[in-house]
């Protein structure tokens, strides 16, 4: 994998669904995995930042686990609420500049009540 | 608390005209960053900072500048503007010293350049 890469690129569920999305990063000099929420007309907020292999990171019905071996993440959201519907974003710092913060192209969460 | 403060929120550029966008931060942050956000492409690293002086290119940097002088202060300049320069700008800053803590985001400038 080359670039940071998230799916699906969108999901509807209902009401009380639980659901997850993936993110696929670039194993080598991997540094630090970033999710963060996004609504629309706002900006990007953390959710979690996580760095070690193994990793599960929770707040609230949100919870994130990481893999830096096999190069994945996943978000979960337990009972989603229409309040969840937003895009969910998550970014690689590391590769070959540990400086740099690449986005994938986010997961379109829409949560019908 | 100011956070990330951009400026402009939003702009109307003609075709060849120049501007800057502005960028500070309050929380003496090492790193800095410029994003653009396309439809349907998420978020673009234009050029990113990750301290005083140092500057370095990111995916789409063709057409754009900055300069950081400061800890504070990030500007991106558009010298030419194009038409695919019409996009959401947003910027970025997060502080690392031996590990990574999450970005924090301005409220995004919005450019149309007609």
């Amino acid at each position: 994998i080359l670039n940071v890469e998230q799916s699906p690129q969108s999901l509807h569920v209902q009401e009380g669904d639980s659901t997850n999305f993936t993110c696929s990063f670039p194993s080598s000099n991997f540094y630090a995995l970033h999710w963060y929420r996004w609504e629309t007309a706002k900006s990007p907020e953390a959710l979690f930042v996580m760095t070690l292999n193994g990793d599960e990171k929770k707040k609230g019905r949100i919870s994130a686990t990481l893999n830096t071996k096999e190069g994945y993440s996943y978000l979960y959201i337990k009972g989603s609420q229409p309040e969840d519907s937003a895009t969910y974003l998550c970014a690689e710092a590391g590769g070959t500049s540990y400086g740099k913060l690449t986005f994938g192209q986010g997961t379109i969460l829409t949560v019908h009540p | 608390n100011a956070g990330v403060t951009q400026t402009p929120k939003f702009r109307i550029l003609k075709i060849g005209q120049s501007m800057t966008l502005q960028c500070t931060q309050d929380m003496n942050h090492n790193y800095m960053y410029w994003y653009r956000q396309d439809p349907g492409m998420g978020l673009k690293l234009i050029y990113y900072s990750v301290g005083a002086g140092i500057t370095d290119k990111g995916e789409v940097p063709n057409g754009y500048n900055v300069s950081r002088s400061t800890t504070e202060d990030f500007p991106l300049r558009l010298e030419l503007a194009a038409p695919s320069q019409t996009s959401v700008y947003f910027c970025a800053s997060s502080y690392h010293r031996g590990r990574y803590t999450e970005a924090f985001f301005g409220q995004g400038t919005r450019l149309t350049v007609v």
